[in-house]
């Protein structure tokens, strides 16, 4: 089973950038793929997208196109989601999530989730 | 784009009582559609994968069933511990909004 770490909360400004980690351990980092998810205050869940990281590709939601980037670090086992030109409806908690091997592709394990508070 | 939509938004039962949540997707998904639990604070929990596999511990009062568009997730015996908010997703992508199952 793999465990899931993130970063701490954030607090940016509008228009700025912000880079949340998501480090893995207990299981061999470059087989899994690594969806985002996020969750606005009293808000659903919704999917941003995901990486594989033994080949660096990523998928994204249409409607994070152009503005999320996710990266990964095979030697420190995290991935990165890189969220710009924030506004105030970024706010939210963002969640990174294995896709779970031979379960149909859900989101098997979770991390902790980390707060992204974007204000002036 | 694949939308999901699950009824109702939120419910009330009591201890014991049988609970059915439904989800649609706006076009057929074949089995490709999972169920999580989330509690307040706490990151969603996977329940149900492949429409109706019960996902390793998870308690045998949860089932899933459907195929194509129409899903359901049941819960036998509701406990205390089930009062949380439900969650479809279509695999690799978009969930649905949510359904809030709350005391009575």
């Amino acid at each position: 089973q793999v465990q899931l770490v993130q970063s701490g909360a954030e607090v940016k400004k509008p228009g700025s950038s912000v880079k949340v980690s998501c480090k893995a351990s207990g299981d061999t980092f470059s087989r899994n793929t690594i969806s985002w998810v996020r969750q606005a205050p009293a808000q659903g869940l919704e999917w941003m997208g995901r990486i594989i990281p033994v080949y660096g590709t990523a998928n994204y939601a249409q409607k994070f196109q152009g503005r999320v980037t996710f990266t990964a670090d095979e030697s420190t086992s995290t991935v990165y989601m890189e969220l710009s030109s924030l506004r105030s409806e970024d706010t939210a908690f963002y969640y990174c999530a294995r896709v779970g091997s031979g379960t149909g592709g859900s989101l098997d394990s979770w991390g902790q989730g980390t707060l992204v508070t974007v204000s002036s | 784009e694949i939308r999901m939509t699950q009824s109702p938004s939120s419910l009330s039962a009591s201890v014991g009582d049988r609970v059915t949540i439904t989800c649609r997707a706006s076009q057929s998904i074949s089995n490709h559609l999972n169920w999580y639990q989330q509690k307040p604070g706490k990151a969603p929990k996977l329940l149900i994968y492949a429409a109706s596999s019960l996902q390793s511990g998870v308690p045998s009062r949860f089932s899933g069933s459907g195929s194509g568009t129409d899903f359901t997730l049941t819960i036998n015996s509701l406990q205390p511990e089930d009062f949380a908010t439900y969650y479809c997703q279509q695999s690799y992508n978009t969930f649905g909004p949510g359904t809030t199952v709350d005391i009575k």
